[in-house]
């Protein structure tokens, strides 16, 4: 089993549209929770982290479920800008010390 | 003003060299990290700084070494070369009370 999955996608939005990734983890002491996005041949930046009580940035929105063990971003109002793909990482507790752990990526493509 | 930079950007090289990359980063943080992102994109740690001492090692050939000289730079060296280390390489930093991680624009290593 993967780590850290995600759905690769793509997902091909219109603009305006509302679309939600998942992220999944098997480690249920890690701790600390992020998505960045990447776009193509660029280095990931950070998008937000992921807070227990949920939290909100604009358009975005990410969640946590830790008896479930997944993390979600909601995008509303995609805009063409927003197509990258979106990666989820995860501290995962290992050795006493924790690894950050990447998903392989969800792919979004926002059309006009 | 280059958060976190690395040099060079593109290295060609020939199996069985010995090449190192640079990282620096100027935003203060305690703790550096270098990841492998190949072909498929998949983001792998390969090692963690924090206050230049060695906090992750993760399964990497002792071909690669990394030096932390100070709290802000954090080197790769890798010895004998060979054709499956072709990938990008992320220098990043981080808080160590956050953990978010600013990337650096990446060094694409091809090995021929």
């Amino acid at each position: 089993r993967k780590e850290v999955e995600q759905d690769p996608g793509p997902f091909n939005v219109p603009e305006g549209a509302t679309v939600a990734f998942n992220c999944t983890y098997s480690n249920s002491a890690s701790q600390s929770f992020f998505w960045y996005r990447q776009d193509c041949r660029k280095e990931p930046k950070l998008l937000m982290s992921v807070y227990s009580s949920g939290n909100e940035d604009g358009r975005f929105t990410a969640q946590l479920n830790r008896a479930s063990q997944y993390i979600s971003l909601l995008i509303r109002d995609s805009k063409l800008s927003d197509s990258a793909t979106y990666l989820c990482v995860v501290n995962m507790a290992s050795g006493g010390s924790y690894i950050p752990t990447f998903g392989r990526g969800t792919s979004l493509i926002v059309h006009p | 003003d280059t958060a976190v930079s690395q040099t060079p950007k593109y290295l060609v090289t020939q199996m069985g060299n010995d090449k190192s990359i640079k990282c620096e980063q100027n935003l203060g943080h305690d703790t550096m990290y270098w990841y492998k992102q190949d072909s498929k994109k998949f983001l792998k740690i390969m090692f963690s700084y924090n206050n230049k001492e060695l906090i992750i090692n993760e399964t990497v050939p002792n071909r690669f070494s990394p030096k932390s000289p100070d709290k802000a730079h954090l080197n790769l060296h890798i010895n004998s070369l060979e054709l499956g280390d072709s990938a990008v390489y992320f220098c990043a930093s981080s808080p160590r009370r956050t953990y978010e991680q600013y990337f650096g624009p990446g060094t694409r290593l091809t090995v021929t």
